[in-house]
């Protein structure tokens, strides 16, 4: 299993608010290592979403957003849109590990 | 446009080897740190290794300590990933992806950019 955890799926309707959770430990978003987030549509590669657990690259919209607390992350997804359907990932630094860590994805279903 | 395009993957026996290649473009390849990601069918992303931009500091997964070798080559903007004894669940899509400004090789930073990725098959 994955050294970060997440929802294996949500869903919301258009228009709504859903968020994704990623939970970590002590040796990762708990040591103060920044949490990242991915959207990956199907067939493509991973898409920078947010970095730095609340910043947004350059033509990501403003609907999307991150935070960090404690051991944990979550990404926040505003007016739900039928293109946000996709796959979403965090990743951050394990020192236990001397690697990047992902969490197991979340598959995101607008319904 | 920043770009990377990986090639290589293929179908190989178990216990063969396979060499990955990522063609880097309109970048300063040799100022960045660059990390393989692998994307088993149907599964999550998994973090495989990194290289320094000098080429000189390499980091791998556990998975694959001992298996694969990651290198680059800084005249050709090219990454490699040299993969031996392969095994069935070395079966996934690998990416080459580039940190968004971290050049030491042991990148906490956000993956800005990715390539496509290309498919690696290992079965008899």
């Amino acid at each position: 299993q994955s050294v970060l955890t997440q929802p294996p799926s949500v869903s919301g309707a258009p228009g709504q608010r859903v968020t994704i959770s990623c939970t970590g430990s002590s040796s990762n978003i708990g040591a103060g290592y920044e949490v990242h987030w991915y959207q990956q549509l199907p067939g493509t590669a991973p898409k920078l979403l947010i970095y730095d657990n609340s910043n947004r690259p350059s033509g990501v919209p403003d609907r999307f957003s991150g935070s960090k607390s404690g051991t944990s992350a979550s990404l926040a997804i505003t007016g739900l849109q039928a293109e946000d359907e996709a796959d979403y990932y965090c990743q951050s630094y394990d020192n236990s590990l001397s690697g990047v860590v992902f969490g197991g994805g979340t598959k995101l279903t607008v319904l | 446009e920043v770009q990377l395009l990986e090639s290589g993957g293929g179908l190989v026996q178990p216990g063969g080897s396979l060499r990955l290649s990522c063609a880097a473009s309109r970048f300063s390849f040799s100022s960045y740190a660059m990390s393989w990601v692998r994307q088993a069918p149907g599964k999550g992303l998994e973090w495989v290794s990194a290289i320094s931009g000098s080429g000189g500091h390499t980091y791998d997964a556990d998975s694959v300590k001992g298996r694969f070798t990651i290198s680059r080559d800084n005249s050709k903007n090219t990454l490699y990933l040299e993969m031996n004894s392969l095994r069935a669940e070395d079966t996934a899509v690998y990416y080459c992806a580039k940190p968004s400004r971290c050049s030491v090789g042991d990148c906490r930073e956000a993956f800005d950019i990715w390539g496509q990725g290309t498919m690696v098959t290992v079965s008899s």
